[in-house]
């Protein structure tokens, strides 16, 4: 069964650093999404791509975090600097469109000392 | 703004009796709605969803209900299994917006 798949599964750094989370979604899957996971809280959309282009990051902390998804494939989130309060799991999640079912990676556990 | 709350953090039930999941919402351009399941060290999974023009879908031992004028829906299970001990996660969005999710039942059937 074809799955989403992420790297790394989890990731530990110092707040000023920078780290990047990769992520292959489902063969043929068109849209992409990037989740950040509080503990307690439910995941909250970051960005959401449609093939290669970015159709939302109204979430997105623009002045540290980036997202790209250059062939439309996979794509890279990428933190910098890295923060405390950046501590979370981030999952990536992948549809055949945007109004299709989501399918989720195993998500990457980012921990900020 | 919490526009999708599960109020409930947790809920322990016997093995073989029914689990109900509760969760409420606020905004009612919501026209659909899922519920995913969530194991430890592993990303949520799909399980089950209903659009606002029903008010039940049903798949096996998992039955949603939807109560529109309530704002509300709910997850069953029955019977319970101890392989359903997870995390539920209610999620609801409307045509062309993001998915919302709640904060999450953890759920523990017991042997």
């Amino acid at each position: 069964e074809a799955e989403v798949a992420q790297s790394p599964r989890y990731k530990i750094t110092e707040k000023s650093q920078a780290v990047a989370f990769w992520c292959d979604p489902i063969s043929g899957h068109a849209t992409l999404y990037w989740y950040r996971q509080i503990l307690g809280q439910g995941p909250e959309l970051l960005v959401q791509f449609q093939d290669e282009s970015v159709v939302d990051d109204s979430q997105l902390p623009k002045d540290r975090f980036s997202a790209e998804r250059l062939k439309g494939v996979d794509s890279t989130l990428k933190i910098q600097p890295a923060e405390l309060g950046d501590s979370a799991m981030y999952l990536c999640a992948s549809s055949l469109g945007p109004q299709e079912t989501q399918y989720f990676g195993p998500g990457t556990r980012l921990l900020v000392l | 703004d919490q526009q999708v709350k599960q109020n409930s953090p947790s809920l322990s039930v016997q093995e073989g009796r029914i689990s109900i999941l509760n969760c409420d919402y606020t905004n009612s351009m919501f026209d659909y709605f899922l519920w995913y399941k969530k194991y430890p060290a592993e990303g949520p999974t799909f399980l089950i969803s209903i659009s606002s023009i029903k008010d039940k879908n049903e798949d096996g031992r998992f039955t949603v209900f939807l109560n529109k004028s309530a704002k509300h829906l709910s997850l069953h299970i029955v019977p319970s299994q101890p392989g359903d001990s997870a995390v539920y996660f209610c999620a609801a969005r409307w045509s062309g917006s993001r998915l919302t999710f709640g904060e999450g039942t953890q759920l523990t059937v017991n042997p």
